[in-house]
């Protein structure tokens, strides 16, 4: 069984914080791994990709992949409440993801 | 101009009936999926078609029949509705190949089975 484990929170952060997302999984098979942003009532969305270790930032989001320790996470600096939202962890095995149950983030103004 | 789109968008229907929901995608992309999001949030992998061969079927009961015409769509017929059927669906789209690439979503449609 393939695992994918994100702590659900709720994840409360007072606008302009850090939020730090966390996420292991279980597959040493997985290659590429994926965080996406889920508003509610609305369909998943790409926030970032990472395949190699160590951190990719793309603005205010940075991803960090460590594979010996099987874990990812994601940071999101000058949090927004706009940011608030469920962030899925996806590892992507050839052409099977799995998902992470989500973490509900909530951006206190 | 939509790159993965599903339709109907809501479904409200009795137990018993069998109903069917569509996705066409326009990315050119070779594998098609399709998930169930309960009322946890938990996204769960039903199945996944690469170039109209079915690749992934997990355990679903046979009562959800996928049907892929082409590359480019991927249907879902459900049979005999149940209350526990009621979720919101989501077809996907991504590349095929060594390293996995994005999955894009449609925009998912709610059935509520009464």
């Amino acid at each position: 069984q393939k695992e994918v484990e994100q702590n659900s929170g709720p994840l409360s952060v007072p606008e302009g914080a850090i939020a730090s997302l966390n996420c292991t999984y279980s597959d040493r098979g997985s290659q590429s791994f994926f965080w996406y942003r889920q508003y509610s009532g609305k369909s998943p969305e790409l926030i970032m990709f990472i395949y190699s270790n160590g951190d990719k930032e793309d603005g205010r989001f940075t991803a960090q992949l460590n594979k010996a320790s099987q874990y990812v996470s994601l940071l999101i600096r000058d949090s927004q409440p706009s940011d608030s939202a469920t962030y899925l962890c996806v590892c992507g095995s050839g052409n099977q993801f799995y998902f992470g149950t989500g973490t509900s983030l909530t951006v206190i103004p | 101009d939509t790159a993965v789109s599903q339709t109907p968008k809501y479904l409200v229907t009795q137990m018993g009936n069998d109903k069917s929901i569509k996705c066409e995608q326009n990315l050119g992309h070779d594998t098609m999926y399709w998930y169930k999001q309960d009322s946890k949030k938990f996204l769960k992998i039903m199945f996944s078609y690469n170039n109209k061969e079915l690749i992934i079927n997990e355990t679903v009961p046979n009562r959800f029949s996928p049907k892929s015409p082409d590359k480019a769509h991927l249907n879902l017929h459900i049979n005999s509705l149940e209350l526990g059927d009621s979720a919101v669906y989501f077809c996907a789209s991504s590349r095929w190949g060594l390293d996995t690439g994005e999955l894009f979503f449609g925009e998912g449609s709610r059935l509520t089975v009464l």
